[in-house]
């Protein structure tokens, strides 16, 4: 079945740092959504990607959507304390069209 | 305006009981999907309600069902816990369920322990 597959896991950064997570589907996606989870809290959408090689931006936060659209990313430049938590992709594609949700990548900011 | 809400926050049961959790979608949203998250883990995607019908379900057996109340709410009954039920059940609701895409918004979700 359908796999997304998100790296890094895990992510300590500095205050200040910038910090990439990848996200790369078994299957082409229809279009892929981005959610951010803080510690003891619930999925939050941040955003979705519809178009091949679409680039969206908001704030700090950068978001890509590959060409053959079956891999994402999400960078964020200068990161705040404020940024931590878990960030999940969830693409939409296959024969079935559900929403499937990535491994996440938890991101730690020291300050 | 109330986003989703859902009952109860936390839940302990012994195996092999049934349990059935609660969620009201945020006002003007018709379609809710529930998901279970694991420890450590992204949300796996039980099943979505519609119209009062299942429109999709996940990889979930039988003993996982639900349903959606005229009023756009939903439950969701598991029935013979198990040990390996334990999770944070979420519940997400959108508009327009039959188009595919649409943003959702999660609960709080309930913590549910199985002992």
């Amino acid at each position: 079945g359908q796999q997304v597959m998100q790296i890094p896991q895990y992510q300590h950064v500095q205050e200040g740092e910038d910090f990439t997570t990848y996200c790369n589907s078994s299957t082409t996606l229809s279009n892929i959504q981005w959610y951010k989870q803080r510690p003891g809290g619930h999925p939050v959408f941040l955003i979705q990607l519809v178009k091949s090689g679409e680039v969206k931006k908001q704030k700090r936060l950068t978001f890509q959507f590959g060409e053959a659209k079956k891999n994402s990313s999400l960078h964020i430049t200068a990161t705040q304390t404020t940024d931590v938590g878990t960030y999940f992709c969830a693409g939409r594609g296959g024969a079935t069209n559900k929403l499937i949700f990535g491994t996440g990548t938890l991101l730690a900011v020291q300050p | 305006d109330a986003g989703v809400t859902q009952s109860p926050t936390h839940l302990i049961k012994t195996r092999g009981q049934q349990v059935t959790l609660r969620c009201s979608p945020k006002s003007g949203h018709d379609t809710v999907s529930w998901y279970q998250q694991a420890l450590g883990q992204g949300p796996q995607f039980i099943f979505q309600y519609y119209e009062e019908e299942e429109r999709q379900r996940g990889n979930f057996p039988d003993r996982f069902s639900g349903h959606q109340f005229p009023n756009y709410s939903s439950e969701l009954n598991v029935n013979a816990l198990l040990l390996g039920d334990s999770a944070l059940y979420l519940c997400a609701s959108s508009s327009q369920g039959a188009v595919p895409g649409n943003e959702q918004f999660f609960g709080p979700g309930t913590r549910l322990t199985v002992l």
